[in-house]
């Protein structure tokens, strides 16, 4: 079946300008996870939906990040006035059976 | 609060020749462990996991990975190594709260180069 795709595959953006990230989960997948990934680092988590419900918000580097979720499907990462440091690859993964995490190819984001 | 080491940042190893990715984590409670690749411009692909039951769990790709409570390691091993192996590794720890959400802590990676 079809995996966790995201969209863009790349944005390119000024700084001061907003974007907005797009996750498409596995059908039937209630959890959703968005992740960052700086250059040569690993991974940090940003924000866990269950249903469209996000009880843990706690990774959400600035008020300047804020994500939501339709249903059980599909998840937007906004990032308003976004600044050089916010330049990262952001995953998004969604959780099936015992909580394993499918990751989607993510969006490379890149702020001038 | 859990966390992830990987100690080697880089590892190089000869086609054919075995390998062993160092991981140790912290976490108060029983925890699920994995073990994902990610290729050049690609996603993470889970390699495989640990929540219960046998220490030694196999993965894809004739990897598998022996979970030491004692010495809180997830060390993850291959009897050889394929040139096509070569890519960043990732150990991470999740809460593994059914329902409750399973945030991952990731190490910061392990990159793997093989020699032909």
């Amino acid at each position: 079946g079809a995996g966790v795709s995201q969209s863009p595959s790349n944005k390119v953006t000024e700084k001061g300008k907003d974007v907005e990230l797009r996750c498409d989960p596995i059908s039937g997948h209630t959890a959703l996870y968005w992740y960052r990934q700086r250059l040569g680092q690993g991974l940090e988590f940003l924000i866990y939906f269950q249903g469209n419900s996000a009880p843990d918000k706690s990774g959400l580097p600035s008020d300047r990040f804020s994500a939501e979720r339709t249903g059980e499907s599909v998840s937007t990462l906004t990032i308003q006035r976004t600044q050089q440091e916010d330049s990262a690859v952001y995953l998004c993964a969604s959780g099936g059976y015992q909580e394993t995490q499918y990751f989607g190819p993510g969006t490379r984001l890149l702020v001038l | 609060a859990q966390s992830v080491t990987q100690p080697d940042i880089h590892i190089t190893v000869s086609e054919g020749a075995s390998l062993e990715l160092r991981c140790n984590y912290s976490y108060g409670a029983t925890p699920y462990l994995f073990w994902y690749v990610q290729s050049p411009g690609q996603g993470l692909q889970l390699l495989l996991k640990y929540f219960s039951g046998d220490t030694l769990v196999q993965g894809i790709k004739g990897f598998e990975a022996e979970f030491k409570r004692s010495q809180s390691s997830f060390n993850l091993r291959k009897p050889s190594v394929h040139w096509s192996d070569a890519a960043e590794y990732f150990c991470a720890v999740g809460s593994g709260r059914t329902g409750g959400g399973n945030k991952l802590t990731f190490g910061t990676g392990t990159q793997l180069k093989v020699e032909l």
